[in-house]
């Protein structure tokens, strides 16, 4: 079983709202990822970090920011909260592997739902 | 480019009926290949993995061989339960890029 963990599980808020959505692993993995998940179920990357204060924007053009400062710690913020930022958002992490081919550990993933 | 194509949803099937779900990919060099599946209202959980040609990944009765001839790497299962209703995706990570997911296929079984 992976040991990365996500809060809060489930947020509701009101438009123009400031929210940091938490992302913690304890495996002392080197990469971290957050996908959003839409209701047709695909997922998109939106931010990946390879190491302490390494941040990279995804596939995904998103509205939210990210910070490493500490291996195990990989925080997203949104600075004003919008309903089209409701979604599913999902927080994995990888050591790198041989020849690149890492296997990614998912947490379980925050609803949110702006209002 | 690297992409995956899995089978449209949703499967319905009874308990205990034989489960396959396919899934075929494109990639440069030499991927590995993965299925995640997802329950209701959680994360992705990692089912099986293999990380080279003809290999077999294996857990909780559930199989899938890569196949680099057919570049495929179907999910097989025995004899499916209620609790293997979720969302499976296949996935593949070529050398030092990013992880592709296929489209995810819903699964629903029924008493």
């Amino acid at each position: 079983e992976a040991d990365i963990y996500q809060t809060p599980r489930y947020l509701v808020i009101g438009t123009g709202k400031k929210i940091t959505l938490e992302c913690s692993q304890t495996m002392g993995h080197d990469k971290m990822y957050w996908y959003q998940q839409d209701p047709g179920m695909e997922l998109h990357l939106i931010h990946y970090s390879y190491g302490v204060n390494s941040t990279e924007k995804g596939d995904l053009s998103s509205e939210s920011t990210v910070s490493r400062i500490r291996t195990e710690h990989f925080p997203l913020t949104l600075e004003s909260a919008r309903p089209s930022h409701t979604s599913q958002y999902l927080c994995a992490s990888s050591e790198t592997a041989i020849l690149g081919t890492d296997t990614q550990y998912f947490g379980p993933g925050t609803r949110l739902t702006v209002l | 480019g690297n992409s995956v194509t899995q089978m449209e949803g949703p499967v319905t099937l009874s308990e205990e009926a034989f489960l396959t779900i396919n899934c075929t990919y494109t990639a440069t060099g030499y991927p590995s290949l993965f299925w995640y599946v997802q329950y209701p209202g959680e994360g992705l959980q990692l089912l099986l993995k293999a990380t080279k040609a003809d290999d077999k990944g294996s857990n909780k009765g559930f199989e899938a061989t890569y196949r680099k001839e057919t570049t495929s790497f179907h999910l097989e299962k025995g004899s499916v339960q209620v609790s293997d209703s979720a969302v499976y995706f296949c996935a593949l990570i070529p050398g030092f890029q990013k992880l592709v997911f296929g489209t995810g296929t819903r699964l629903l079984v029924s008493p």
